[in-house]
Parts: C-alpha cells; sequence; structure tokens
C-alpha cells in the first residue's frame, strides 16, 4: 500500500498570503489529522477530519482552516500567512481516527 | 490536559552502544495509548509502536524494546547495539481513550546522534 502523501513538499510565501496544502491519506484510511512543528512549540495538533467533518481542532487561530473530500484527502489552508506559520505540516491518517496514525513526509512552509 | 515530558533533549552515543530514551506522561484518562515514533533528518514521522494502558507486557522487536510501567507513568525506548542509522529525533506521543478525541500529545523529542 501506498503510504500517506503530502503536496507540495516545499513552499516559499511571503506575508499576507494565503496558502494551501493537499494531503492524500493511505488506501482505505478514513481519518486525517494535521499537525504543526516548529522548533519552539514542537509538534501541535492543528484538526482532525473524518467522513468530511471536522471531529476535533486543536488551539490554533481561524486562519487555519481545512476540509476533507469525499475521497477521504484532505486541505489545509492557512491564510494572511504571519512569519510564525513557517513550519513543518505534517498529515497522518489512520483507519478510523483512534487506530495508530501513519504521516507523510510534511511540507515545509517558509514564510518570508 | 495530557502531557508529555522527555527530559533527554540530545543524546549521543557511541556505535553499538546501548541507550534508552525516556518518556513521561501525564493524563487522566484510565485509558489511553502510547506510541513511539521516529523522524529521520528527511522530516517524516516514522511510527515504531503503540501500547494501550492495559497491557502492561513490554515488548522488544530486534534491538528495539520498550519498558511500560504504569507505576511510575513512564514508557521508556532501548536501542540494544545502537547503530548510525539509528541517528534521528525520538518522539514519545499520547492519546487518550475517550470516545471521538484522538489527537496525539507529543513530547518534545529526543535527539540521538549515533557517532560511529
Amino acid at each position: 500500500k501506498a503510504g500517506v502523501t503530502q503536496t507540495p513538499r516545499y513552499l516559499i510565501k511571503t506575508r499576507g498570503q494565503q496558502v494551501t496544502l493537499s494531503c492524500s491519506p493511505i488506501s482505505g484510511h478514513r481519518s486525517v489529522s494535521w499537525y504543526q512543528q516548529t522548533p519552539g512549540q514542537g509538534l501541535q495538533f492543528l484538526f482532525e477530519y473524518f467522513s468530511e467533518t471536522q471531529r476535533n481542532k486543536g488551539n490554533f487561530p481561524g486562519r487555519f482552516s481545512g476540509r476533507q473530500f469525499s475521497n477521504s484527502r484532505s486541505e489545509m489552508n492557512v491564510s494572511t500567512l504571519e512569519l510564525g506559520d513557517s513550519a513543518l505540516y505534517l498529515c497522518a491518517s489512520s483507519y478510523g481516527g483512534k487506530e495508530t496514525q501513519y504521516f507523510g513526509p510534511g511540507t515545509r512552509l517558509l514564510v518570508l | 490536559a495530557q502531557k508529555v515530558t522527555q527530559a533527554q533533549t540530545e543524546i549521543s552515543v557511541v556505535e553499538k552502544e546501548d541507550v534508552t530514551l525516556d518518556c513521561v506522561y501525564e493524563t487522566r484518562d484510565t485509558t489511553y495509548y502510547l506510541f513511539w515514533y521516529k523522524q529521520p533528518p528527511s522530516g517524516e514521522l516514522v511510527f515504531l509502536i503503540r501500547r494501550n494502558s492495559f497491557d502492561e507486557q513490554n515488548e522488544i522487536s530486534g534491538r528495539y524494546s520498550w519498558n511500560f510501567q504504569k507505576s511510575t507513568s513512564s514508557f521508556n525506548f532501548t536501542i540494544t547495539a545502537s547503530q548510525v542509522v539509528d541517528s534521528a529525533v525520538y518522539f514519545c506521543a499520547l492519546r487518550g481513550g475517550e470516545a471521538g478525541s484522538y489527537q496525539l500529545t507529543f513530547g518534545k523529542g529526543t535527539k540521538l546522534s549515533v557517532i560511529p
């Protein structure tokens, strides 16, 4: 089975712009979670989607949003980018959510 | 609130030495799940092991072993006869048992450097 894939792998944006990141889960997995990793804050949970519905959300401002499609693929969007949004964004999938989460390679976002 | 503490920020060992990575957790849930992930320089988090709170049996997988002790809220990870390929950042993570709440709480990670 193919693993979790994320596109793009690298992204450079400027402050004020918006960005959309994509995640394709392992085939058959219906839960997709997003995490932000920064040197200062470590790995932090952003949100989780299951069957096109956001089931949980972490403590992030409304500029961070996401969605899930009927094929379980997910996107996350960050609007009005700030320098502090520079991070590695990791997507993880699991069958229903409570099982082990398997991570993708991440998208490295640099905001200038 | 849940919390995971990995007190060791960085560890360096010489190849073939044994090394133990510490993990201490806090949770009010009676059922919970513990994980270890490995993050090589490429960035992808690689799943290593999952333990359920109701199963305290320790586990060995090749050169890896895990010691889960509920009494001390610890879930330590030992690599025997370390190799250069073991160099990575290792994360301990916790998930509560509440239905519908599946996010992982991670420790800050331990960077392991294995010197040839």
